[in-house]
This record gives structure tokens, sequence and C-alpha cells, in this order.
């Protein structure tokens, strides 16, 4: 059972590339999450989609969008990355948006950006 | 701006001792507070939870410790193991998300 399966794991880019970062989950899950990890700033929500078909903006949506292409992927694009998009990406899912569904992480994507 | 705050950053234990984390928050909407636990190179995985009308919750060697009237919740880490280095995170929930603490790193030595 993969769990949560992110592409690629690391990637680099040229400031202005764009990019989109792949989450997959097979734990039939309703809901669907992005993060970004940053030293010292824990973990910040970008989006999030509580069920398919809706996306909703995070802490930190500026210069990312994201699609929800089945109830199984969640995708993360940067239109036109920035040194300051430099980070850990993380998806998560959840059986249902509320407080007592756990959220199940993948291991990440490494992404500088210089 | 961090709706919670974790303390301290980074912390050291021998074996067999007790690791403390703390943490505070703001918002008085949260109404879960789950704490997550992550190895190097891997995603946070969740490690135990509380709701703020319980004052205490035990799992094995971790406890939570909630204070609602202080809005402080901690994490002790009893009878410490090599196995329980990793950075912790607490975090509370509220409107579909949640907020994460900024992480303590825990070093457990043998």
């Amino acid at each position: 059972n993969a769990g949560v399966t992110q592409t690629p794991k690391f990637q680099v880019l040229k400031t202005g590339q764009s990019m989109t970062l792949q989450c997959a989950q097979d734990m039939n899950h309703n809901s669907m999450y992005w993060y970004r990890q940053d030293p010292g700033m824990g973990l910040r929500l970008i989006y999030y989609s509580a069920s398919e078909g809706t996306t909703d903006k995070g802490e930190v949506p500026n210069g990312y969008n994201v699609s929800r292409l089945n109830k199984r992927e969640f995708s993360l694009r940067l239109e036109s990355a920035a040194p300051s998009q430099t980070s850990v990406y993380f998806c998560a899912s959840s059986e249902q948006p509320h407080s007592n569904q756990p959220q199940h992480f993948g291991d990440g994507t490494r992404l500088s950006i210089l | 701006q961090q709706q919670v705050k974790q303390s301290p950053q980074s912390l050291i234990v021998q074996k067999g001792g007790i690791s403390i984390i703390n943490c505070a928050y703001e918002n008085t909407a949260f109404d879960y507070f789950p704490w997550y636990q992550q190895f190097p190179g891997k995603g946070p995985a969740l490690l135990i939870a509380i709701r703020p009308d319980v004052s205490e919750k035990k799992e094995g060697r971790f406890t939570i410790s909630f204070n609602k009237s202080a809005k402080q919740f901690s994490l002790h880490i009893m009878d410490s193991q090599p196995g329980d280095s990793a950075t912790y995170f607490c975090a509370g929930y509220n409107d579909y998300k949640l907020s994460f603490g900024a992480g303590t790193t825990v070093t457990v030595r043998a």
C-alpha cells in the first residue's frame, strides 16, 4: 500500500521557469492538501481540496495554483518560480476534512530555485 | 504570523530521560490538537492528538497535557529512546485547516 506518492522527489529550477508537482493517494481519501516546509516555520498550508471538485486557499497561496484532477490526484503548479519558493513541499490526504481525521503525508518534493 | 508557538527549537536528552515540548496557541476556535513526528527525509506522521475538553491523553510513552485556560499544551516523551530522535510538530485544527508550530528537533543520546 503506497499511501501518498509525490513526484518528483528533487528538482532544481531557474527563476521564471514553471513546474507542476504531482501527488496521488491510493487510500480513497476525499480531502487532499499541499504544504510547504521551511526551516523555523513548520508546515504552512498552501491550498487544500476538501472534496473532489473543490479547492480553497490556505495560509500561503500566492504564486501557486492547484488542480484536483480526480479523487486520487492533486497537483500543485508554480507558474513563474521565484527563489522564495525554494522549499520542501508535502502533499497530504485525509478521509474527510474533519478534525478527527488524521492527515497522511507523502515524503516530499525538495525544490530549489536558482 | 504563526498561530501556534512551539518551544524549544531543539533538545537533547539521555536515553531513558523525559523529553518535554511546549506549545501555546491564540485561536480559541481550534477544536483538535494533534502532534506529528517527522524523521529525516520523510513526511510527518500523526503521533497522538487531544481535544480541548480533555486535560491529558496518554498513549504508551507519549502523553499530551492540555491547559485550556492557559491556551497551552505539551508533549511528554517518557523513557526516551534513540528511535524517538525526530522532529516533533504540534498543531491546532480549525475550519478544515491545520496550523503547525515551528517544530522541535529531539535528539536522544544512547
